[in-house]
């Protein structure tokens, strides 16, 4: 079965340091993968996703994600931090035959001044 | 933005009772998920559907069950609400990749 991992559950950095969210998934066929952000008391919103295309995937607000299928991992990251970015940041996984969606535990990202 | 709604936003009821939440999206998406999110387990998968009718279970549908009888419509009943499902709770539905949420229903068993 299907399966992400998030390292971290809290991620700290300064305004306009680089941004690195982990995330690991565990799938015996091609997968489609995903991060999405929540802001407080919101609904969940894409940042960007992975469909077996281009390998290094851009997302909105500056962010991108590496598909590494022999690291089995898609982390996320941003060059420099804004104060908006903070918020919490899901890693999901699909494979089409299942069309299952199933999400990691999630990492809170924190941005200092 | 997806037209994704969720009824009612907020609800406190007693433990015990059955509860219904209900998903209303207005995209014609084949596939519709319910999610709960807990602290430190982010967003655990309850109940899918994949068609009008076709229903499958995620990790933690112990306790719920779903109905879809129309494509626009994805239900979610409590059948004996307990304090463990005091919960956030998301509906999704999707396109053939990109999901889309709605706001999510606060609920508080007592």
């Amino acid at each position: 079965a299907q399966s992400v991992t998030q390292l971290g559950s809290h991620v700290s950095v300064s305004e306009g340091a680089l941004v690195l969210l982990r995330c690991n998934y565990s799938s015996s066929v091609p997968p489609y993968l995903f991060w999405y952000v929540q802001y407080p008391n919101q609904g969940l919103q894409l940042l960007l996703k992975y469909t077996s295309a281009a390998t290094l995937v851009k997302g909105i607000n500056g962010f991108e994600a590496e598909f590494k299928k022999s690291e089995t991992s898609f982390h996320l990251t941003k060059p420099s931090a804004h104060m908006s970015d903070a918020a919490e940041y899901f890693c999901a996984v699909s494979v089409g035959n299942t069309d299952k969606l199933i999400f990691g535990t999630g990492t809170r990202l924190q941005v200092f001044p | 933005d997806a037209g994704i709604t969720q009824s009612p936003r907020h609800k406190v009821t007693e433990t015990g009772t059955p509860v219904t939440l209900r998903c209303h999206q207005t995209e014609n998406h084949r596939y519709m998920y319910w999610y709960r999110q807990d602290p430190g387990h982010g967003l655990r998968l309850i109940h899918y559907s994949y068609g009008v009718k076709d229903t499958d279970k995620g990790e933690v549908s112990d306790g719920y069950s779903v109905s879809r009888s129309k494509t626009e419509d994805f239900l979610l009943t409590l059948e004996s609400a307990t304090s463990s499902q005091t919960s956030v709770y998301f509906c999704a539905s999707r396109d053939r990749v990109e999901a889309f949420f709605g706001q999510g229903t606060r609920l508080t068993v007592v």
